[in-house]
């Protein structure tokens, strides 16, 4: 089955400064890779995702890359703000698999 | 947008004894549900997978005669935590597909945070 490893656990960054969350998956049949946020307690929500046919999506201070060919995608997010501090988990799906596989999840912290 | 209902939000209850917990979607039908759990800083564990009308589907490791999963109806599927434990105390977490087969359209119910004394 698939296996997506996500780094780092833990990030604190200064307000104003850019963040970067990496993941890797095993599965080369996946194709669809959201990324969610969770806060303490809460549920986590979907703030971008990419298809395996494109390369990147950006949506104002968030964007997602993908590399296919070495099997993983990363979150970006500029200008953080300290209501970015929280919870971020990636995920993959695709070929036969009914469920996302999350990865480990990244706290960030936004230090204003 | 689709809403995943989840209840209650937090119980605290005995060891030994049984917890229910909820998940309906509100606006649309959801022949599958998931359910997961989740450690402090860790994260969602698949427990297993809820499908309408037949038996729920339960990944390694996970006792099924411990943790009851119900899809009575495509609106509502239960969890029941039989006979719990400290050890079971945890944020249990549902989701369900807005379309069937159609990964982006998964929705979270809010959680229960189960404190077993």
């Amino acid at each position: 089955g698939e296996n997506v490893e996500q780094h780092p656990s833990t990030l604190s960054v200064q307000e104003g400064d850019s963040a970067v969350i990496k993941c890797t998956y095993s599965d080369s049949a996946s194709n669809y890779f959201p990324w969610y946020k969770q806060e303490l307690g809460k549920r986590p929500q979907l703030i971008i995702d990419i298809r395996s046919n494109v390369g990147e999506k950006k949506d104002q201070r968030i964007a997602v890359t993908l590399n296919k060919t070495a099997k993983h995608f990363s979150l970006h997010i500029t200008e953080t703000q300290p209501e970015d501090s929280a919870v971020y988990f990636c995920a993959a799906i695709g070929g036969s698999a009914r469920q996302l596989t999350f990865g480990s999840g990244t706290q960030l912290t936004v230090l204003p | 947008g689709a809403v995943v209902s989840q209840h209650p939000s937090r119980v605290i209850c005995k060891s030994g004894t049984s917890v229910k917990i909820e998940c309906r979607s509100l606006d649309f039908q959801a022949t599958t549900m998931f359910w997961y759990r989740q450690f402090p800083k860790q994260s969602l564990m698949l427990m297993a997978t809820s499908n309408e009308g037949s038996k729920a589907t339960y990944e390694q490791g996970v006792e099924k005669d411990k943790f009851l999963i119900n899809h009575a109806s495509l609106t509502l599927s239960t969890l029941t935590v039989t006979s719990a434990h400290p050890e079971d105390s945890s944020f249990y977490i549902c989701s369900a597909n807005l379309l069937q087969g159609a990964p982006e359209k998964l929705f979270f119910g809010s959680g229960t945070q189960l404190s077993v004394l």
